[in-house]
């Protein structure tokens, strides 16, 4: 079965902090795309950062970066200078083929001030 | 303007009323989908749809419809609502050739 797992159901950190969260993950598949939604308390699912499988290199986006182990089929993200608009729920996923997205049940981060 | 728009954004509804989600995109995708986010459970998927003519279910379609009435509009129905359907329903997009979903801003719907 193809699964997505979050460990930790809520975390928090402090204002200008580093977090990282965690995101293991299962399938036979060899190519695949990563992603990590953030969704805040508007409730819109958000972008965050994407990875693609074949790309040993781990992708950036300004305060948010991926540490992508596929043999270990494991997707963390670090989250630096963590700012008080980070405070959201977490999504990881992936796709597998031309439809299927299996998505985490989430990490609620809060990011005290 | 919101390049993925539903509506409406919240309702309530009574057991048994026949309730309709409305998607609508400006970003000219082929691809689009219906997710129900429960607490605790992430997102599953409803139905999916890749063009006007091509429809598929999900992994828990039993009680809901849909309907592509253009590549721009994808509107998800509950013939009768029943209380477990009470959740926050999203619409998203997704262009042929990458992985990333646009998502609309949700659906909130209470059934009493």
């Amino acid at each position: 079965a193809q699964t997505v797992t979050q460990s930790q159901p809520e975390m928090s950190v402090q204002e200008a902090e580093t977090v990282t969260l965690s995101c293991t993950y299962d399938t036979s598949e060899s190519n695949y795309y990563l992603f990590w939604y953030k969704q805040p308390p508007s409730r819109q699912m958000i972008l965050v950062i994407r990875q693609e499988a074949y790309k040993q290199q781990n992708a950036t986006e300004n305060r948010f970066s991926v540490n992508f182990q596929k043999a270990a089929k494991s997707f963390s993200l670090k989250i630096s200078d963590s700012q008080l608009g980070d405070t959201a729920m977490y999504f990881c996923a992936f796709i597998v083929g031309t439809y299927k997205y299996i998505f985490g049940t989430g990490t609620r981060l809060k990011v005290l001030a | 303007d919101a390049d993925v728009t539903q509506t409406p954004r919240n309702r309530i509804t009574k057991t048994g009323k026949r309730i309709m989600l409305e998607c609508s995109q400006t970003k000219g995708h082929d691809r689009m989908y219906w997710y129900r986010q429960d607490p605790g459970l992430g997102l599953q998927l409803i139905y999916y749809s890749f063009d006007v003519k091509d429809i598929n279910k999900g992994e828990i379609s039993d009680g809901y419809s849909v309907s592509r009435q253009a590549q721009a509009k994808f509107s998800l129905s509950l013939e009768s609502a029943i209380p477990n359907q009470t959740a926050l329903y999203f619409c998203a997009t997704r262009p042929s050739g990458t992985g990333e979903l646009f998502f609309g801003e949700g659906s909130r719907l209470t059934v009493l």
